[in-house]
């Protein structure tokens, strides 16, 4: 089945900060990919998406770009607030029907003003 | 348009007791699926409802279960809780169920067994 690894946190930034939070899968063909946003107290949202290579995902300021040749899916944002304070998730189809998700371990972002 | 409905949202048992929690998923979807999240394990995949049918399960034991009804709304139940199924109970529903386009989560059923 497919699987996804996901760069370990919590990841401290200062308010207006670049953010990079890495994520790479292993996956038969090409499927779908999702960063997920939990905060504090709540479920998942969705945050972005990608459905084929090369596209990219964008979404309040986030971006990641589907990039096969890597098979990565990096989130980024150029300029963090402390809003942005979640727990981020990359997440894909865990089989090629895609009948339900495989998420990362998560990281934790903490912004600081 | 609502979103996905869980209820109850928060839930304290007793080991040895069964509980049932309940799904609503976004009207006009049809797949519905469930996830743990704990703080040692992640998000962990239990199993996902289609038209009524379970599709895929995931690795837990049978104590765990669920179901769908006719109108899409699923009940998941655990029964002879243990300390170790205090978790956020999570549930997704999809329109195609392929993964294609995501899932949309609820907010969760916190349950902690004591």
């Amino acid at each position: 089945g497919n699987s996804v690894t996901q760069m370990e946190g919590p990841v401290t930034l200062s308010e207006e900060a670049f953010l990079t939070i890495n994520c790479t899968y292993t996956a038969t063909g090409y499927p779908s990919l999702f960063w997920y946003v939990q905060y504090p107290g709540e479920g998942l949202q969705l945050l972005l998406k990608a459905t084929k290579a090369d596209d990219k995902g964008s979404n309040k300021g986030f971006e990641a770009t589907y990039r096969k040749e890597t098979t990565s899916f990096h989130l980024e944002k150029g300029s963090v607030q402390v809003s942005d304070s979640a727990v981020y998730f990359c997440a894909l189809p865990f089989n090629q029907a895609g009948t339900a998700l495989i998420f990362g371990k998560g990281t934790t972002l903490s912004v600081s003003s | 348009k609502a979103g996905v409905t869980q209820t109850p949202r928060y839930l304290i048992k007793t080991r040895g007791q069964q509980v049932t929690l309940s799904c609503s998923p976004i009207s006009g979807h049809r797949s519905v699926s469930w996830y743990q999240q704990t703080p040692g394990q992640g998000l962990q995949f239990l199993f996902e409802y289609f038209s009524e049918t379970q599709r895929n399960k995931g690795n837990f034991p049978g104590r765990f279960s669920g179901r769908q009804f006719s109108n899409s709304r699923s009940e998941m139940n655990v029964s002879t809780l243990e300390l170790g199924d205090s978790a956020l109970y999570l549930c997704a529903s999809s329109s195609s169920g392929t993964g294609f386009y995501g899932y949309t989560f609820g907010s969760g059923t916190r349950l902690t067994v004591v």
